[in-house]
């Protein structure tokens, strides 16, 4: 595998269900990224771990719970979720460095539909 | 806070011709970055090319460049000698220059999709 891979890359799921979102980056890179994309909406950024630092939008719901055991990994939790949270969710990572800007490298994404 | 704004919803060309796609900002900063992102039907985003605020000169990568107008918040992408796998959204991003946190995140406009037209 090379790059930033997700899965899965469909998710069905009800609003009573748990279920997590994966994320890989084979890169070393020191960043990873969580954007929900939705139609007609900008990219938006809901959570980023860099340097260890771990850093929220504040307009994420709770329902929704960021985990980077290390990393390479990134995972999104989902519980109770509602049919507007339905999206395609895309993980990205960089090189984060004091000098100079980092590219973001993005997986494919998880198509999400909340019924 | 830092707004990105892609007024073309979606934008045809002919293959071989050119097309400009427009994006503006708004920033308080005066150093930063700017990107243009590439997202095929179904595929994974792309960078396509990357400007510096700090720069003057205007970046190129083979087929695409782009006109930066500073003082205009001004940051177009031309693609020129269109060709059919250049269909696809095309989302511009801003990112600040400081380093750390969110500081990090781009900032992106709503895309323009692109048609080439055989």
């Amino acid at each position: 595998e090379t790059g930033v891979t997700q899965t899965p890359r469909h998710l069905v799921m009800g609003m009573t269900n748990k279920k997590s979102l994966k994320c890989e980056q084979h890169l070393g890179h020191n960043a990873m990224y969580w954007y929900k994309q939705s139609a007609k909406k900008p990219l938006e950024l809901m959570f980023v771990y860099s340097l260890e630092e771990r850093v929220e939008n504040n307009s994420v719901p709770s329902r929704f719970s960021p985990e980077c055991p290390n990393s390479s990994h990134l995972f999104l939790h989902l519980h109770t979720l509602q049919p507007e949270d339905s999206a395609l969710y895309l993980c990205a990572s960089s090189q984060v460095k004091l000098v100079g800007v980092d590219e973001q490298y993005f997986g494919p994404g998880t198509r999400l539909t909340v019924t | 806070a830092q707004t990105v704004t892609q007024s073309q919803p979606e934008m045809s060309v002919q293959e071989a011709e050119t097309v400009t796609l427009s994006c503006t900002y708004d920033t308080s900063e005066s150093d930063y970055y700017l990107f243009w992102y590439k997202q095929p039907p179904s595929r994974q985003m792309i960078l396509v090319i990357r400007q510096e605020a700090y720069k003057q000169q205007n970046a190129t990568e083979n087929r695409f460049s782009v006109n930066f107008q500073k003082a205009a918040k001004s940051f177009s992408l031309k693609i020129s000698d269109s060709q059919l796998g250049d269909a696809a959204m095309y989302f511009c991003a801003y990112r600040s220059s400081n380093y750390g946190g969110a500081t990090n995140k781009l900032i992106f406009g709503t895309g323009t999709l692109l048609a080439v037209q055989p």
